[in-house]
């Protein structure tokens, strides 16, 4: 059974902290996302990777940046939390090639910064 | 850029009712086109997608339509049930690269018994 897991369900910061939300796919999918979910506006994309090492910017990329140094994991960072960055954060996988490839995603980071 | 626009929720239904949520698309190629759902507590899961102009996506009672000359892809189920309610995502993608996805705003489907 194909599987993206969150390291954390829940998550409660202090504003200025470093913070770091981790993924781990087991399906050897070349593609990675990170998204953030609030009411009303849907998914916004943050950030995606499409191979090891490599990153793009997405709509909302201010006040955060990536890490992928394995296939398999897929990292977001917040450098410096502030409370407008309470949100679920959605990691999300995918395979290269083919029309309308399925989009694997974890269970979600529900992170409240205080 | 792309967008997706979906019709607002929440949404209160009883079971056996029909069921449409309404879903319109703005993007400059030949997206392929999705919808999602959000069960409580769980991450998000393909429900169906269709690829091309007069596609039919279904699965679990669900259907949707890929209609380009209306920009349009609503979701319908004919007889809701209670195991419904959840989020649901209308969503494209264009068909290269990392093919990555475009969502609406999500509709909450409450099914009352």
């Amino acid at each position: 059974d194909v599987k993206v897991t969150q390291s954390s369900r829940y998550l409660v910061k202090r504003t200025g902290e470093k913070v770091f939300l981790e993924c781990v796919q087991d399906m050897d999918h070349e593609n990675m996302f990170w998204y953030r979910q609030d009411p009303g506006l849907g998914l916004r994309l943050i950030y995606f990777s499409y191979d090891v090492k490599m990153k793009e910017k997405g709509d909302i990329p201010e006040g955060y940046s990536v890490s992928r140094e394995k296939k398999e994991r897929f990292s977001l960072i917040l450098e410096s939390a502030s409370t407008n960055q309470t949100s679920m954060y959605l990691c999300a996988s995918s395979v290269t090639g083919g029309a309308a490839t399925e989009a694997f995603f974890g269970q979600g980071t529900r992170l409240t910064v205080v | 850029g792309d967008s997706v626009t979906q019709m607002e929720g929440p949404v209160t239904l009883s079971e056996e009712a029909f069921l449409t949520i309404n879903c319109t698309y703005t993007a400059t190629g030949y997206p392929s086109l999705f919808w999602y759902v959000q069960y409580p507590g769980e991450g998000l899961q393909l429900l169906l997608k269709a690829t091309k102009a007069d596609d039919k996506g279904s699965n679990k009672g669900f259907e949707a339509t890929y209609r380009k000359e209306t920009t349009s892809f609503h979701l319908e189920k004919g007889s809701v049930q209670v195991s419904d309610s959840a989020v649901y995502f209308c969503a494209l993608s264009e068909p290269w690269g990392a093919q990555k996805l475009v969502f609406g705003q999500g509709t909450r489907l409450t099914i009352n018994p």
